[in-house]
């Protein structure tokens, strides 16, 4: 499968305990977004790595959270100290550079968190 | 105002019908715009970008109206299979970062 891969699907945890998720891009897709959607909700931009380097984060973006891009290939989302509000599904999407349609965003299948 | 607005719905229509929706954006400078479509507790996928020219992929037709901005999806000769949440997408001039509408809920009956 070639697609957006994102690990774990589902996340349990405790109020108060740090979570890390994964996104695995498409391969040649040098741009790398995340987002956090609600029920209800569309997709909420938090933040977009190209390459390696993080170029624009959200406000949504408090300080419990923080995305890294390390090599320009996977991306970690770790939140420290979770809330309850924290609870959403977690989208990861990729895009290729020029314009359409090689900017045209792929998503992954999310990881469900929910904080208890 | 909200940058992308699109009613919620449900729309509830039956099979054969065609239905259209509307999403409204308030950044004149918007370049790129997308419909896509989201199951139940899945990801979104992409449906269609949409063009100057306004552009058609089977049943579905997108168009584009830059004067009253706004984008419209056409779904003609509804199928079940069609039931899901469509959002609307716009990029704005000079940034990377899509916004999405809240979706509109699309449920076709027997």
């Amino acid at each position: 499968d070639t697609g957006v891969s994102q690990n774990p699907r589902h996340k349990i945890t405790k109020r108060g305990q740090n979570v890390t998720f994964r996104c695995d891009p498409i391969s040649e897709h040098n741009r790398l977004y995340w987002y956090r959607q609600t029920l209800g909700q569309g997709p909420e931009f938090l933040t977009y790595f190209q390459n390696e380097a993080q170029l624009e984060k959200s406000r949504l973006l408090s300080d419990r959270f923080s995305a890294e891009r390390p090599k320009g290939s996977f991306s970690t989302l770790e939140i420290q100290r979770t809330e309850q509000g924290d609870s959403a599904m977690y989208l990861c999407a990729s895009s290729g550079t020029g314009g359409a349609p090689a900017d045209t965003q792929y998503f992954g299948p999310g990881t469900r968190l929910t904080v208890l | 105002r909200k940058e992308v607005e699109q009613d919620p719905g449900p729309f509830n229509v039956p099979e054969g019908a065609t239905v259209a929706f509307n999403c409204t954006y308030s950044n004149s400078a918007s370049q790129s715009f997308f419909w896509y479509r989201q199951d139940c507790r899945k990801e979104p996928k992409l449906l269609m970008s949409v063009y100057s020219s306004g552009n058609e992929d089977g049943r579905f037709t997108a168009q584009l109206n830059r004067a009253s901005q706004y984008i419209s999806l056409l779904i003609r000769d509804s199928k079940l299979s069609d039931s899901a949440t469509y959002l609307c997408v716009v990029r704005g001039g000079g940034s990377y970062i899509p916004t999405f509408g809240r979706g509109t809920s699309l449920i076709v009956h027997p």
